[in-house]
């Protein structure tokens, strides 16, 4: 199968720092990898899409300044949550697809964040 | 604009009875494929379905099937002989063939009686 790993599952920081999550895919090649951001007893709201070599395109809404996103290399793509405060706290979800415009996509275990 | 509704928000089922979380859909284009994903306690989201809009046949995965009413943009999932493990949030979603963006329901809780 198609293996997602996130890094850290679970990370907490002090407001004002930044924390930064990874999502590597462990037995493929991901050309394109998702951001997702769940909140409690609520859906996944995509954050932003990630193309291999290219700049992440972030939704409607989305800080992009401060929600880096690097995906440099075609099995890891990170999010870099700057200058952290309590309302970034949530549930953060990667996916990752095999090729451009694929039609299944494989999620990563998902990264807990608490800023204290 | 692609969206994807569940109504129900909570659903409960007796061990080993079955039942049917329901999802509507909104879109467009005729070229789509219509998902199904399980998010337990632990948070991992598992694909549990896959349909595409093309084919006719609803897709069935083990005591997993799909009710897919095209004309009424319906996507219901069947689960028979419920278990217990298979309490869990489940997602319905959509992906527009040629586009990368997977659009997820709210989400249905269900709870599996003992």
């Amino acid at each position: 199968g198609a293996v997602v790993s996130q890094h850290p599952s679970r990370v907490i920081c002090k407001s004002g720092t930044s924390v930064k999550i990874e999502c590597r895919s462990l037995d493929f090649q991901a050309t394109t990898m998702f951001w997702y951001r769940q909140f409690p007893k609520k859906s996944l709201m995509l954050m932003a899409t990630s193309n291999e070599g290219s700049k992440a395109t972030y939704e409607q809404g989305v800080e992009k300044d401060k929600f880096l996103i690097n995906h440099a290399s075609l099995t890891l793509s990170t999010l870099t949550v700057t200058s952290a405060h309590p309302e970034d706290s949530s549930f953060y979800i990667c996916s990752a697809t095999r090729q451009l415009l694929a039609t299944e996509a494989f999620f990563g275990q998902g990264t807990r964040l608490t800023v204290v | 604009a692609q969206t994807v509704t569940q109504s129900q928000p909570e659903m409960s089922v007796q061990e080993a009875e079955t039942v049917t979380l329901s999802c509507t859909y909104d879109t467009s284009e005729s070229d789509y494929y219509l998902f199904w994903y399980k998010q337990p306690p632990s948070r991992q989201m598992i694909l549990v379905i896959r349909q595409e809009a093309y084919k006719q046949q609803n897709a069935t995965e083990n005591r997993f099937s799909v009710n897919f009413q095209k004309a009424a943009k319906s996507f219901s999932l069947k689960i028979s002989d419920s278990q217990l493990g298979d309490a869990a949030m489940y997602f319905c979603a959509s992906l527009i063939q040629g586009a990368q963006k997977l659009v997820f329901g709210q989400g249905t809780r269900l709870t599996i009686n003992p």
